[in-house]
């Protein structure tokens, strides 16, 4: 099975300041025969379900707003909101999809400073 | 507009059995992998299991192999999740979840959710 693990657990980061989440697998998700990374990134508010943002690593999934954004490659991908906004408060977990069983990282909480 | 809306969730004793539907609409059911996904109070995602578009394949998280039974009815819309042998740990949140496709197993479309709660 491919463990996800997520880094930090939680940060606080002031309105309109950059957030990032680190997310790592324990072996690659990079595909050979298509060069691509098959790790997915979700939002999830209190009370909602999550919500699809990021797959491919980096492909925004249609209506997310572009301070969301994804990178990495092979088993380190970084998460990044680049200007944070009230409404971002969620937490978030990476999904890696390369293989079943398909796990998710443990989620990042983040909050406004 | 994807619309998945489970139903079934409810207080159940250890050992007991509870089976899950999720109603789908807005998109053409028969054309995707389905999933189940739950979440323990408090606590993260996981996977617990997912279905072909014909219900042919089969897949399921270590943790609920034997006990549980994921299934579909494509002519209703409906995906199910059949829970037998219900422990404690199996206490979750379920979600209801599409699959993009074989090749591409990310969730982009997810139901509101199910609790279950396995108490004596």
């Amino acid at each position: 099975d491919i463990v996800m693990t997520q880094s930090p657990d939680s940060l606080a980061v002031s309105l309109g300041e950059r957030a990032t989440i680190n997310c790592k697998s324990s072996q690659s998700v990079l595909h050979s025969s298509n060069n691509k990374n098959y790790l997915a990134w979700y939002q999830q508010k209190p009370g909602q379900p999550p919500k699809l943002l990021i797959y491919w690593a980096s492909t925004r999934e249609s209506g997310v707003p572009d301070r969301f954004s994804g990178s990495g490659s092979g088993t380190d991908f970084i998460f990044t909101i680049s200007s944070l906004q009230a409404e971002d408060v969620a937490v978030y977990y990476c999904q890696q999809y390369y293989s079943t069983p398909l796990t998710f990282g443990p989620g990042t909480k983040v909050e406004i400073k | 507009e994807v619309q998945l809306v489970e139903s079934g969730g409810g207080l159940v004793q250890p050992g007991g059995s509870l089976r899950l539907s999720c109603a789908a609409s807005g998109f053409t059911f028969s054309s995707h992998w389905m999933s189940w996904v739950r979440q323990a109070p408090g606590k993260g995602l996981e996977w617990v299991a997912k279905i072909t578009q014909d219900g042919g394949g089969k897949y399921y998280v270590d943790s609920v192999k034997g006990r549980f039974t994921i299934s579909r009815d494509n002519a209703k819309n409906s995906l199910f999740l059949q829970m037998n042998s219900l422990r404690a740990e199996d206490t979750a949140v379920y979600y209801c979840a599409r699959l993009l496709s074989s090749g591409s197993q990310y969730f982009d479309s997810w139901g509101q959710g199910s609790l279950v709660t396995v108490s004596s």
